[in-house]
């Protein structure tokens, strides 16, 4: 069964530290993972996308990292600002099957809080 | 703005009711996607459109539960028969390849 596994569950920093944030999937064969932020009551923002060769993308305050072998990526938000508490979900899409499934596969999430 | 619309943003109503949802994908996206997330989980896949052909669906899509894409843009889901089960927030979203791009949702609440 494919599963992605997000951790902690939550997490609380202070305004300007840094924060990492872990991702393990089993889902198999693997085309890309992705990293969303999505704000309460809001639909999902896409931060990263990688496919299996990447190790790592960033988009200005967040790097992503990717172990394929292992099967884990992490999300580093450095300098954290207020605006980051939201939460973080790790999605991974399975490689394309030709039956047209783009299925993902969705974390719970982890749930950042970012304090002054 | 040009992104993934949907519509109602909120929508509460009793037990027993018919509930319909639309779903405005970014223009010339033709892969469109429904998504159901409770609170404190990650979205879960409903269904897929690509263009106005359904694809593929999820086996949480009870036969209480109806998808359309009738032109290839917007999209409706139905739910029939609301159950208390079915509160939850219903995610948009759309794409051309990878990169899906959600709609704000829509929160159902069943009393």
């Amino acid at each position: 069964k494919n599963q992605v596994e997000q951790s902690p569950q939550s997490l609380i920093i202070l305004e300007g530290k840094n924060c990492t944030l872990q991702c393990n999937y089993t889902v198999s064969p693997f085309s890309n993972l992705r990293w969303y932020k999505q704000d309460t009551g809001r639909g999902p923002v896409s931060l990263t996308i990688m496919t299996f060769s990447e190790n790592t993308k960033s988009n200005g305050r967040y790097t992503a990292t990717l172990d394929a072998d292992t099967k884990q990526s992490s999300l580093h938000i450095t300098a954290s600002q207020l605006s980051d508490s939201a939460s973080y979900i790790c999605v991974v899409s399975p490689a394309y099957s030709g039956a047209g499934s783009y299925q993902l596969t969705f974390g719970k999430g982890t749930k950042l809080s970012v304090i002054p | 703005d040009t992104g993934v619309s949907q519509d109602p943003r909120h929508k509460i109503t009793k037990r027993g009711q018919n509930v319909t949802f639309r779903c405005d994908p970014i223009s010339e996206h033709n892969r469109l996607y429904w998504y159901r997330q409770t609170l404190g989980q990650g979205p879960e896949f409903l269904t897929y459109f690509q263009n106005e052909a359904q694809l593929e669906k999820s086996r949480l899509l009870s036969d209480r539960f109806s998808a359309e894409r009738p032109k290839g843009s917007f999209s409706t889901l139905e739910i029939q028969r609301t159950e208390q089960g079915d509160s939850a927030m219903y995610l948009c979203a759309s794409s051309v390849k990878y990169e899906q791009y959600f709609g704000p949702g829509t929160r159902l609440t069943v009393t």
